[in-house]
């Protein structure tokens, strides 16, 4: 079975740091990828996504992760994180290949926080 | 133009009297799921219908059943809740399609409180 590992739980940082935060699957077949925010109160909200193609991927507001094949790895960044950032971040697999597999497996969350 | 919309937001209810979450879609997706997310805790997927094909996940309690009368409606039956079972509940779709799916759009959930 596949498994989603966020190894980064809490992160604070101040505004205009730099973010990257951590995820890594265990499926070594074809694989979507994904990257969902949960702003406090509100619904999870896709980032970005990876399908195929250029294994850097730019989502909205100024995110951005890569795709490493080699490290089954999908790491989000950001050059400069704004207070407005504050949210809970989930990376999401899903095992592509064929009808009757549309499972979503989540990653258990990481929470930024960043301060003024 | 809320486009998977989960009533009720918050729904309390009593140790062991049934309840029902409904969910209801506008994007025509052929896939529903529903996921149970415990504080600090990632979405844990329930099930998941593929147009009318239900999907049970392996560790889901009987406790938890669904239904999808067609493609813009799917409930959750939870029969008997516990105290165990307050959590958000998520309804989510998708288009599933050979090789894949596309993105999920999630409802803003169903806070579920058992007293």
């Amino acid at each position: 079975a596949q498994s989603v590992s966020q190894h980064n739980h809490h992160v604070i940082l101040s505004e205009a740091a730099s973010l990257e935060l951590g995820c890594n699957y265990s499926y070594g077949g074809t694989v979507n990828l994904f990257w969902y925010v949960q702003y406090p109160g509100q619904h999870l909200q896709l980032l970005l996504k990876y399908f195929s193609g250029d294994p850097l991927v730019k989502g909205i507001k100024g995110f951005e992760a890569e795709f490493i094949k080699s490290k089954f790895s999908f790491n989000l960044r950001k050059p400069s994180v704004q207070w407005s950032d504050t949210a809970e971040y989930f990376c999401a697999v899903h095992q592509g290949g064929y009808f009757g597999n549309e499972k979503l497996t989540f990653g258990t969350g990481t929470r930024l926080t960043i301060i003024p | 133009d809320a486009m998977v919309i989960q009533n009720p937001r918050y729904q309390v209810t009593q140790f062991g009297k049934p309840v029902t979450l409904s969910c209801s879609q506008t994007l025509n997706h052929n896939v529903m799921y529903w996921y149970q997310q415990k504080s600090s805790q990632a979405p844990k997927l329930l099930f998941h219908y593929y147009d009318k094909d239900f999907n049970n996940e392996a560790d889901t309690p009987d406790n938890f059943q669904s239904r999808r009368p067609n493609t813009s409606f799917c409930f959750l039956d939870i029969r008997s809740p516990g105290l165990g079972d307050a959590a958000m509940y998520l309804c989510a779709t998708s288009r599933g399609t050979l090789g894949g799916l596309t993105e999920a759009f999630f409802g803003q959930g169903t806070r579920l409180t058992v007293v």
